[in-house]
């Protein structure tokens, strides 16, 4: 299985603080990606890193990828309350057309 | 603006009532899955489909059937609903880069 794990589970920072989440996987993979899932909602592309890429930035948020340990990490900087949601990674196959499996998530409560 | 819709948003039904959850996509994507989220267990994928009239089983298949008739319809068939199928259900429809987009959800219960 290539599955993402997330870790930690659950996560509560105060407003302004960074975010640090990390996800592991078990075999090679083409591209890893995290999503944000509001409570009962659908979740939302964040941002995609390519096996050959080791971080890469978008405004608040910054993934690295370290294919050698299987792992990424997703920073969110200056937190924000409405940066309280559920973080999944997700891992790509070789293929456009592998299956996209998700990691379990963290949720991320950030208290004002 | 690109979305992927679903309908019914909030469903109650009882066992063995057949019904269709039903997902469309206005992007052109050819990838499109069906996932259900429980606690603790995460997203799982129940079907899949690589194009028109091209569909494989996900993970969790057992109680669903899909189809794909069209490129922007994907619909979700319960032919005889049983309460372990009370779930969160999400369609998501895939760029060839692999970014997904997902529906709004549907919530449904089954007594």
């Amino acid at each position: 299985s290539q599955q993402g794990e997330e870790d930690p589970q659950a996560l509560s920072i105060q407003e302004g603080e960074n975010a640090t989440m990390n996800c592991s996987y078990k075999t090679s993979i083409n591209n890893l990606q995290w999503y944000r899932q509001n409570s009962g909602r659908g979740l939302v592309h964040l941002i995609l890193i390519r096996s050959n890429e080791r971080e890469k930035h978008s405004g608040r948020l910054r993934v690295t990828l370290d294919t050698s340990k299987k792992s990424s990490s997703l920073l969110i900087t200056a937190s924000r309350a409405a940066d309280t949601a559920s973080y999944f990674c997700a891992t790509g196959g070789k293929t456009s057309y592998d299956k996209v499996i998700f990691g379990p998530g963290t949720s991320l409560s950030v208290i004002p | 603006e690109a979305q992927v819709t679903q309908n019914p948003r909030y469903l109650i039904t009882v066992t063995g009532k057949k019904l269709t959850v039903t997902c469309s996509q206005n992007m052109n994507h050819e990838y499109m899955s069906w996932y259900r989220q429980d606690p603790g267990l995460g997203l799982r994928q129940i079907y899949y489909s690589m194009n028109v009239e091209v569909t494989d089983k996900g993970d969790v298949p057992e109680g669903y059937k899909v189809s794909r008739k069209e490129k922007r319809n994907f619909p979700l068939i319960l032919e005889s609903p049983s309460p372990n199928q009370t779930s969160l259900y999400f369609c998501a429809s895939r760029t060839s880069g692999n970014e997904q987009f997902f529906g709004p959800g549907t919530r449904l219960t089954v007594l």
